[in-house]
């Protein structure tokens, strides 16, 4: 069974003060992993997917880098607008149909 | 180009009362899902389709039921709503196949639902 475990579960930043959040993984054959972001009231949005080790990612302030058992988001110089909810999910070879398993999230506060 | 489209926004139900959260998606996508979503507890998948007329039980699928009679269509059904199926209900599509690598979610802008 596919496992995602994202930490830490909230984050405080001041505006300008770079952090990292984590997603560590379980599963069988990693198709993919992506990243979302949520906004209070609203569906997921999607960022970035990463397929394997080593890969990379960037869109504007945030990258994303994928490792054999983990992701980081890291996030660079924060704006108070990229407070959200950040959500990681990981897509498997297993079973076929290649249905995303979703981690809880990390819920971002950018103060300014 | 709309999406996906969920519909309602908001609902409070009754104990035992019924309703059915619409949804529907103009890009021709072949996956669509339900998920529900819990204060901290992330998505859980309740049903998916990987295409019209298939459908297939996700981790969370008691109390509810679905069909998929369109490529648009993937509509979510309560029978006999419980305060434990209080929740934010999203609607997502993807395109998926076994050479497309590109299967990112859309999700719809979610169903709040208050069953008391």
């Amino acid at each position: 069974e596919d496992q995602v475990t994202q930490s830490p579960e909230a984050l405080r930043l001041q505006e300008g003060e770079s952090s990292s959040l984590n997603c560590s993984y379980t599963v069988s054959g990693l198709r993919g992993l992506f990243w979302y972001r949520q906004d209070p009231g609203k569906g997921p949005e999607f960022l970035f997917t990463l397929y394997s080790a080593g890969e990379e990612k960037e869109k504007e302030r945030l990258k994303a880098t994928l490792t054999k058992k983990e992701s980081f988001l890291h996030i660079t110089a924060p704006k108070p607008e990229d407070s959200a909810t950040y959500l990681c999910a990981v897509q498997s070879v297993s079973g076929g149909s290649y249905i995303p398993t979703f981690g809880r999230g990390t819920s971002l506060i950018v103060h300014p | 180009n709309a999406g996906v489209t969920q519909t309602p926004k908001f609902r409070i139900l009754k104990i035992g009362q019924s309703m059915t959260l619409q949804c529907a998606q103009d890009m021709n996508h072949n996956y669509m899902y339900w998920y529900r979503q819990d204060p901290g507890m992330g998505l859980k998948l309740i049903y998916y389709s990987v295409g019209a007329g298939i459908t297939d039980k996700g981790e969370v699928p008691n109390g509810y039921n679905v069909s998929r009679s369109t490529t648009e269509d993937f509509p979510l059904r309560l029978e006999l709503a419980a305060p434990s199926q209080t929740s934010v209900y999203f609607c997502a599509s993807s395109y998926s196949s076994g050479f497309n690598r590109n299967e990112k979610l859309f999700f719809g802008s979610g169903t709040q639902l208050s069953v008391l």
